[in-house]
């Protein structure tokens, strides 16, 4: 989810347990969304993207769901690992926009 | 990352000094954007530019200019930096997705 103060929502997981964060998006003409992993110190990294004529999407250790009736997304991984940790922020699209909006973000905390 | 570099990655200056920060890229894209990422808020939209000597304004324009003069340059200008300036800056190439720079952190004292 997001958050409205300072401080991001964090999760957090052992090493080797499934991880889901989720984003609650705003726009029902949204089309197209995308996941973003952000670790310290770097640009947000692309991790993983969807289309609004699909509900799952598959990557490597990585599922994107979308739930078009609710708004929401989610973002699983898989046997949560260590190098995992980072923020984990959504975007949605505006059909023909190439001006996403972004969330706040979820802190993924991994502990071995 | 993506072929997008921005320089300087660091900065610190004074308030009301001018201060450029640039983007390059190697990937020939038309669409390049600056955001400034600030604790509270997501990706915030300063400007964007579609080509050449073709840019627009986002969210918080605000005391920011931009120039476009070739594909591979976009910089980002501070006319006279403000303490609310204070913040880290990406730049980001494409359009579906996005791919993003590692950002510069600017503090203006």
């Amino acid at each position: 989810g997001e958050s409205v103060g300072l401080h991001l929502p964090t999760l957090s997981v052992q090493e080797g347990d499934n991880s889901i964060i989720n984003c609650a998006y705003s726009n029902s003409a949204s089309d197209y969304f995308i996941w973003y992993k952000q670790e310290s110190g770097k640009g947000p990294q692309f991790i993983i993207d969807i289309r609004s004529n699909m509900d799952k999407r598959q990557g490597q250790r990585v599922t994107v769901l979308l739930n078009k009736t609710v708004k929401h997304l989610s973002l699983q991984i898989a046997a949560t690992q260590p190098g995992d940790s980072a923020v984990y922020f959504c975007a949605e699209n505006i059909g023909g926009s190439y001006i996403p909006t972004f969330g706040r973000g979820t802190s993924l905390i991994v502990h071995p | 990352d993506a072929g997008i570099t921005q320089s300087p990655r660091h900065k610190v200056t004074e308030t009301g000094t001018p201060v450029t920060l640039r983007c390059h890229q190697t990937e020939n894209h038309r669409y390049m954007y600056w955001y400034r990422q600030d604790p509270g808020h997501g990706l915030r939209l300063i400007h964007y530019s579609y080509g050449v000597k073709d840019t627009d304004k986002g969210e918080v324009s605000d005391g920011y200019s931009v120039s476009r003069s070739k594909t591979e340059d976009f910089l980002l200008t501070l006319e006279s930096a403000t303490s609310s300036q204070t913040s880290v800056y990406f730049c980001a190439i494409s359009d579906q997705p996005q791919h993003f720079g590692d950002g510069t952190r600017l503090s203006i004292l």
